[in-house]
């Protein structure tokens, strides 16, 4: 089972560049959240989605964009990289009813510079 | 505005000490409570909480969510250096929006 993919697992940007960090599951979950984890704090809500052509801002939407256009995609993108952008970025699915569970990607370490 | 909080922050013990960790929220429209354990990449799952005062246990971990209070705490006893790691709680509301505390991180000396 793959579970949630995400692609790249590193990534350096210049400031001023664009990125998308890529989140694919193949367990057909509605349900598709991004976070970002800064060092020694908890996971911040980005962006999430509750199903394909859905999606909704999180806690700390700025400076990223998402789209759903299938249920097994979830891509996060940045416009113009800003240093406070330098995270990592976690991409989490959720099947939904009582199966509450976030299944998580491994995780894409991001720095701006 | 919805919040998770955790508490404390920072934990150091021994081997061989019960450690609790805690997790209060204010949300709206809650579903479940999750606890995760997360060590050098993601979080994986510990526990899902729905219903107040039953206990949920994994070996030497338990959980129980009291949904007058709003918080649920996580236990772990006969600690050991394995059990080091970030832990985290996190809420699910209504349309599964799934909000995360900031985490507590527990250090377990031998």
């Amino acid at each position: 089972n793959a579970g949630v993919t995400q692609t790249p697992k590193f990534r350096i940007l210049k400031i001023g560049q664009s990125m998308t960090l890529q989140c694919t599951q193949d367990m057909n979950h509605n349900y598709m959240y991004w976070y970002r984890q800064d060092p020694g704090m908890g996971l911040k809500l980005i962006y999430y989605s509750v199903g394909a052509g859905i999606t909704d801002k999180g806690e700390v939407p700025n400076g990223y964009n998402v789209s759903r256009s299938t249920t097994e995609d979830f891509p996060l993108r940045l416009e113009l990289a800003a240093p406070s952008q330098t995270s990592v970025y976690f991409c989490a699915s959720i099947g939904g009813g009582l199966h509450t569970e976030a299944f998580f990607g491994q995780g894409t370490r991001l720095t701006v510079v | 505005e919805d919040k998770v909080v955790q508490s404390p922050l920072s934990l150091v013990v021994h081997e061989g000490d019960t450690v609790t960790l805690n997790c209060s929220y204010e949300v709206t429209n809650f579903r479940s409570l999750l606890w995760y354990k997360q060590e050098k990449k993601a979080p994986t799952f510990l526990f899902m909480l729905t219903s107040s005062g039953i206990e949920k246990k994994s070996g030497r971990l338990s959980s129980i969510l009291d949904k007058k209070e709003l918080f649920s705490i996580l236990n772990i006893t006969a600690t050991q250096t394995g059990d080091s790691a970030v832990y985290l709680c996190a809420v699910a509301q209504g349309a599964q929006k799934l909000v995360f505390g900031q985490g507590t991180r527990l250090t377990i000396n031998p």
